[in-house]
């Protein structure tokens, strides 16, 4: 089974510039999570998509940050403007109910940001 | 939000049990602990989890006390490859759907040779 794919694996940016996250999650999960991982710290969610709709975003700022699933499938996330707080690992997971064998998530292995 | 409480950091001699403790004091019942780990420079890997009881598989076992208020994963053979942060987590679930996992700052274990 392949595993959650994500691209670029590395991406350094100059703060105030954009930047887009891609994830293609393992085929059939309809849940798809965005993590932050700040250096020194456990990964943080972002956002959860059940197929192509918003579950939970409470911890995605709005203001900067935006992020879709578009046909339920793969998923970008978007930074704009970067911030140099922004410096951090972006993990895609992914989930499914009736993956009896692992009732949890399955990572990839992220994207990490430099912002300078 | 994290609702897990871990050592920083342990080490083992390689070989020997590695025993790693966490504190969830406020589970709910409905709730099961997860243990992830994370090699450097990948994600998070799903370990094991159980509801009440005692749970084994190929990687670890998951020992959770009665009164579900603490949990220990034990490697049996910790192994150089097995040094690695260690993540204990409640799930938190709604509806159909899986919820979010809240991460604490996880044990950083070293097994040394």
């Amino acid at each position: 089974e392949a595993g959650v794919a994500q691209s670029p694996r590395y991406k350094i940016i100059e703060k105030r510039q954009s930047v887009a996250f891609w994830c293609n999650p393992i085929s059939g999960h309809a849940t798809l999570y965005w993590y932050q991982q700040i250096l020194g710290q456990g990964p943080k969610l972002l956002i959860q998509f059940q197929n192509n709709g918003v579950v939970d975003d409470s911890q995605l700022p709005k203001d900067r940050f935006s992020a879709e699933r578009l046909k339920g499938v793969d998923s970008t996330l978007k930074i704009q403007p970067a911030k140099l707080e922004d410096s951090a690992v972006y993990l895609c997971a992914s989930s499914s109910l009736r993956d009896r064998g692992n009732y949890g998530y399955t990572f990839g292995s992220g994207t990490r940001l430099t912002v300078v | 939000d994290a609702k897990t409480t871990q050592p920083p950091s342990m080490d083992c001699a390689e070989g020997r049990a590695a025993n790693l403790p966490c504190n969830h004091s406020t589970i709910s019942g409905n709730e099961y602990v997860y243990w992830y780990r994370q090699i450097h420079s990948q994600g998070p890997q799903y370990i094991i989890h159980g509801l009440k009881n005692n749970e084994t598989n190929e990687m670890a076992s998951l020992i959770i006390t009665e009164d579900r208020k603490s949990s220990t994963l034990i490697l049996p053979h910790a192994t150089l490859r097995d040094t690695a942060v260690y993540y204990c987590i409640v799930r938190v679930a709604r509806g159909s759907t899986l919820g979010r996992l809240y991460f604490g700052r996880g044990t950083q274990l070293t097994v040394w040779p």
